[in-house]
């Protein structure tokens, strides 16, 4: 059972235009969020993160927003560039174990 | 530079051979995890240990043992490998249990 879920496995977009990255979750208990950026043969990166407190955080060029009545999170990056290609993934903590719980990942491509 | 090793790099294994992957960390994190990452699950999380002399089961426990014998080290083995546990596998850190989580690069591992 995927307690965090990303629906694209992969998305692509042209650099200079607006790239969003979709999440979504079943666990009402999760209250802590992080996006998490990997390339090839490299764990993955700290990117950004959102408390359930708010709805929204950003950083640059990332923001991230979060919608707790529909389990809903997404990152969005502005203007997307070539060397943010790679894949991202989103990942929950809360609940009885408090440990993150990731998603399947989001390959994006974005194209020169 | 401060971070997590990882070794090895890749490794093939014939099953029901043991086998221990090794991380260490330079950065005096309290928390250390084990995850692997499989096409179309994300990453799941094997074992972790939120100081040291102390471990924890995480979602895929099964076949996997750990130990945390000092702050830096956090080997993760394989009692008798199984093709099931062909995967890439990451060892992360954080300051504290719900920080924010520091990566290896990972260990490509294949059971045959």
């Amino acid at each position: 059972d995927q307690q965090v879920k990303q629906n694209s496995p992969s998305l692509s977009v042209q650099e200079g235009r607006i790239s969003i990255l979709n999440c979504d979750y079943t666990n009402s208990m999760f209250d802590y969020f992080l996006w998490y950026k990997k390339y090839p043969a490299e764990g993955p990166t700290f990117l950004i993160s959102i408390s359930s407190i708010k709805d929204k955080n950003e950083d640059g060029r990332f923001t991230v927003f979060l919608n707790k009545s529909a389990k809903h999170l997404s990152l969005h990056i502005v203007p997307s560039q070539p060397g943010d290609s790679a894949v991202y993934f989103c990942a929950a903590r809360g609940g009885a174990t408090n440990k993150l719980i990731f998603g399947t990942g989001t390959l994006l491509a974005v194209q020169p | 530079i401060a971070g997590i090793t990882q070794a090895p790099t890749s490794q093939i294994l014939a099953a029901g051979r043991r086998m221990t992957l090794r991380c260490t960390q330079d950065m005096r994190h309290n928390a250390m995890y084990w995850y692997r990452q499989d096409l179309g699950l994300g990453l799941r999380l094997i074992h972790y240990s939120n100081t040291a002399g102390t471990t924890g089961k995480g979602e895929v426990p099964d076949g996997y043992s750990v130990s945390r014998a000092n702050t830096d080290d956090f080997p993760l083995t394989l009692a008798s490998a199984v093709p099931s546990q062909t995967s890439v596998y990451f060892c992360a850190s954080s300051i504290e249990p719900n920080s924010p989580l520091h990566f290896g690069n990972g260990t490509r591992l294949t059971v045959t």
